[in-house]
């Protein structure tokens, strides 16, 4: 069955320093994608970066790039010169693209603080 | 910002009282989902819907009903509503099944 990881409950990180959070997951699907997303304190939910399992390349956008490591199925977000903004839950999430409906799986979040 | 519109965005009520939550988009997009958000759950989808009439069941799909008779609207229903749906409903929507899904604002829901 497929299922997302996230180890870390909570986080803190340095303003304008470069934080990892972390992402494993489970498939026996050869065909998946991979999410991450963000949800401020204002409680809505804000597509970062995705990552296809064929892509050769790690994904980046802006200052977030995924770590991309398929044979250790994990798929980190790498946040570059943390923001205060960027003080949020993070969700990873997995999307098995031979079921054909885009449901996705998510993993239960990281908290990240950004201190000044 | 995906045209999406959720409703009520927030609602109290009793138990077994029927509730339904409505998704609304402007973007016409064939894939629409209902999530529900729990602590320590991170987000679990409920239904989804790829096509008019065309509805599944999700992970946690007990106790929920969908409809969907036009594109733009996605409805969920709580037939007889208990405190375990007390949550945060998130409606998605994607173009495809493989392009990214994006969200509603959400719906608090409190059941006493």
């Amino acid at each position: 069955a497929q299922k997302i990881t996230q180890t870390q409950p909570g986080m803190f990180v340095q303003e304008k320093e470069a934080v990892t959070l972390d992402c494993t997951y489970d498939t026996s699907d050869p065909s998946y994608g991979l999410f991450w997303y963000k949800q401020p304190s204002s409680g809505e939910m804000i597509f970062l970066i995705y990552q296809g399992s064929y892509d050769q390349q790690n994904a980046t956008e802006g200052r977030y790039s995924l770590n991309f490591q398929k044979a250790r199925k994990s798929a980190n977000l790498v946040i570059s010169a943390s923001q205060l903004g960027d003080s949020a839950m993070y969700f990873c999430a997995m999307r098995e693209i031979s079921s054909n409906t885009g449901k996705l799986i998510f993993g239960q979040g990281t908290t990240l603080q950004v201190k000044p | 910002d995906a045209g999406i519109t959720q409703s009520p965005r927030h609602k109290v009520t009793e138990t077994g009282t029927p509730v339904t939550l409505r998704c609304h988009q402007t973007e016409n997009h064939r894939y629409m989902y209902w999530y529900r958000q729990d602590p320590g759950h991170g987000l679990r989808l409920i239904h989804y819907s790829y096509g008019v009439k065309d509805t599944d069941k999700g992970e946690v799909s007990d106790g929920y009903s969908v409809s969907r008779s036009k594109t733009e609207d996605f409805l969920l229903t709580l037939e007889s509503a208990t405190s375990s749906q007390t949550s945060v409903y998130f409606c998605a929507i994607s173009g495809t099944y493989d392009q990214p899904q994006h969200f509603g604002d959400g719906t608090r829901l409190s059941i006493l």
